[in-house]
């Protein structure tokens, strides 16, 4: 696709199940970000990668979430034994460039909005 | 560590008036500044952006001054539209040996109304 695709858009999960998260991004971007945004916050960052390497996983909260993007593409996010507090949208992005801060334009999919009961 | 802290909202306009959201920034070094626009139903997308002091960012009317002295990067429009109706977010963009990551602040929800 044209865009940064996320699925699925809309999760309601039960306390203590796991979930996934998939993220599509523009092909052929090497960079691709998850961040976590909060009803009427802005996005927090959560984990970065370089293709299919993990770079950056400070955002992380806790070690219930965990990040993969095995052949440097499609990515997943993963949230075990979800919690209230764990209830957000979770943005996905990519841009073309990598390393250090360039100036880049991320594209951002439009969300997976997850509601833990 | 990073921050950035922009107005809250939600600003509420009619049609051609004159809108400004302020940013300021807190950052070591020199950032990279942006903002990025979230229209109902849709993913943030980039508006325009700023990599070095004075520098102008300019996109669709909206304009963004890069104020070292002040640590500011406020948003203007002189006559805003209907379809402006949207949230915005200052961001900034540190430089890192891992990936650009941004900084974002907390949005300010504008309404325009004809």
């Amino acid at each position: 696709g044209a865009g940064v695709s996320q699925s699925p858009r809309y999760k309601v999960a039960k306390r203590g199940q796991d979930v996934a998260l998939r993220c599509d991004p523009i092909s052929g971007h090497v960079s691709l970000f998850w961040y976590q945004q909060a009803l009427g916050q802005g996005p927090e960052f959560l984990t970065y990668f370089q293709n299919e390497a993990q770079l950056d996983k400070s955002g992380l909260p806790s070690d219930r979430f965990f990040a993969e993007r095995p052949e440097g593409s499609v990515s997943t996010l993963k949230i075990q034994r979800t919690q209230q507090e764990d209830s957000a949208v979770y943005l996905c992005a990519s841009s073309l460039e990598a390393g250090q801060g360039s100036g880049g334009e991320l594209f951002f999919g439009e969300g997976s909005r997850l509601t833990v009961l | 560590g990073n921050s950035v802290t922009q107005m809250e909202g939600p600003v509420t306009l009619s049609e051609e008036a004159f809108l400004t959201i302020n940013c300021t920034y807190t950052a070591t070094g020199y950032p990279s500044l942006f903002w990025y626009v979230q229209y109902p139903g849709e993913g943030l997308q980039l508006l325009l952006k700023a990599t070095k002091a004075d520098d102008k960012g300019s996109n669709k009317g909206f304009e963004a001054t890069y104020r070292k002295e002040t640590t500011s990067f406020h948003l203007e429009k002189g006559s805003v539209q209907v379809s402006d109706s949207a949230v915005y977010f200052c961001a900034l963009e540190k430089v890192k040996a891992a990936g650009n990551k941004l900084t974002f602040g907390g949005g300010t929800r504008v309404l325009v109304k004809p």
